[in-house]
């Protein structure tokens, strides 16, 4: 009963390294998301995805890319990581049927120095 | 510029008591509204969700009541328990929009005290 998955849980990295963000989904969803959370704000919009092969940006997409190789698989990538970057990271999914919820994941923390 | 608003962000309820969070939007154009409960350390789960053709839906202990004029939502928790303590987001997303992605509010905290 897996749903969305998200790895690695934590990870610290220093100014200008990269790294990538895995999110995974087992529900067969067409739609993915990238959102980050910062203290005493909402869930912001980074990048998401319709459908394999395709992605789209969202609210705050700069410092970001993101692949969707796989229907099951969502990747955010940081390229070259800043301490502005640091925040709660959350993947979703949902189906392309009308008026469904997205299902989140637990969430990666990323701290950069 | 933030389209869900959730201007209180901290609530204090005795169990057994009503909770009511309040959501305000501006974007006349958002047409499904959910709420989310989250818990320290995890990601947001899916509370209940209300279509722009309703006023009203409900799900055990929970309602949201939706006043498309106002551009005001709410959720009521009848009787409050502890394991509800949790911050609730509210959320809105529309439907031309070609990625069905959600607008979140900033946020409530709930606390249900015994």
């Amino acid at each position: 009963n897996a749903g969305v998955t998200q790895t690695p849980k934590f990870r610290v990295l220093k100014t200008g390294q990269s790294m990538t963000l895995l999110c995974a989904q087992d529900m067969n969803h067409e739609y993915m998301y990238w959102y980050r959370q910062d203290p005493g704000m909402g869930l912001r919009l980074i990048h998401y995805s319709v459908g394999e092969g395709t992605t789209a940006k969202g609210e705050v997409p700069d410092g970001y890319n993101v692949s969707r190789l796989k229907k099951q698989n969502f990747l955010l990538g940081l390229e070259s990581a800043a301490p502005s970057q640091t925040s709660v990271y959350f993947c979703a999914s949902r189906s392309a049927r009308f008026n469904q919820p997205q299902h989140f994941g637990d969430g990666t923390r990323l701290s950069i120095l | 510029d933030q389209q869900v608003k959730q201007n209180s962000p901290s609530l204090s309820v005795q169990e057994g008591r009503i909770s009511i969070l309040n959501c305000d939007y501006t974007n006349s154009m958002f047409d499904y509204f959910l709420w989310y409960k989250k818990y320290p350390a995890e990601g947001p789960t899916f509370l209940i969700s209300i279509s722009s053709i309703k006023d009203k839906n409900e799900d055990g202990r929970f309602t949201v009541f939706l006043n498309k004029s106002a551009k005001h939502l709410s959720l009521h928790i009848v009787p409050s328990q502890p394991g509800d303590s949790a911050v609730y987001f509210c959320a809105a997303s529309d439907d031309s929009n070609s990625g069905y992605a959600l607008n979140f509010g900033k946020g409530t905290s709930l606390l249900v005290t015994p």
